[in-house]
């Protein structure tokens, strides 16, 4: 089993829907997560990031964290057309650990208007 | 604005040859990394450099080696190109290894015949 597990769709959505992106994950030791946006035929680019548990919002974005779980989730609202990429998640443990993040597959989100 | 640029978009090559992958960043980024980016598979790190001519093991160093000569400057070196080397490399940068931040370049596409 992969530390982070994530799907890699692809998610096909009308414009204007909510979408759920999510990944689990086996290390306890994870406490910085991140989700990271990368359009066809470009690097990954950090869309934002959280630490620990909680939500954070950034515009029509929405990251939460539920290490309970050990899942964590990326909400769009009002997903458009410019939404469609894949998006990975990474996490990885605090200082003093490995500092290198662990990613995700990514999932691969397509939005049609 | 960050900026990390690899040398080329594209490249195909040989079975047997010799590949330099080259990755420049202009932010004086402590840290780099080269990834390789495969379907279904995600990124994989392959070595990554927290200093000058220092280098460090990733997941995947197999046939791969590495050079960071100058601060800015960190290629990945195919000692004789392999036809399962056939991938998307990418290269990334941060501040410092533990940063949430890696700034990434658009990707090499290699293909080995």
């Amino acid at each position: 089993q992969k530390e982070v597990e994530q799907d890699p769709g692809p998610l096909s959505v009308p414009e204007g829907a909510i979408v759920s992106l999510n990944c689990t994950y086996s290390n306890s030791a994870f406490q910085y997560f991140m989700w990271y946006r990368q359009y066809s035929r470009k690097g990954p680019e950090l869309l934002m990031y959280t630490y620990s548990s909680g939500n954070k919002e950034d515009g029509r974005f929405t990251a939460q964290v539920d290490k309970s779980s050990k899942y964590i989730s990326l909400f769009i609202r009002d997903s458009q057309p410019s939404d469609s990429a894949t998006y990975l998640c990474a996490m990885r443990p605090p200082s003093g650990g490995s500092y290198i993040p662990t990613f995700g597959r990514g999932t691969s989100l397509i939005v049609h208007p | 604005d960050v900026k990390v640029t690899q040398s080329s978009r594209y490249l195909v090559k040989r079975t047997g040859e010799k590949v330099f992958l080259e990755c420049v960043q202009d932010m004086d980024h402590e840290n780099m990394f080269w990834y390789r980016q495969d379907p279904g598979l995600g990124l994989r790190l392959i070595y990554f450099s927290y200093d000058v001519k220092m280098k460090e093991k990733g997941d995947i160093p197999e046939g791969y080696s590495v050079s960071r000569e100058k601060k800015e400057r960190f290629s990945l070196i195919l000692e004789s190109a392999s036809t399962n080397q056939t991938s998307m490399y990418l290269c990334a940068s941060s501040l410092w290894v533990g940063g949430n931040e890696q700034f990434f370049g658009p990707g090499t596409r290699l293909t080995v015949l």
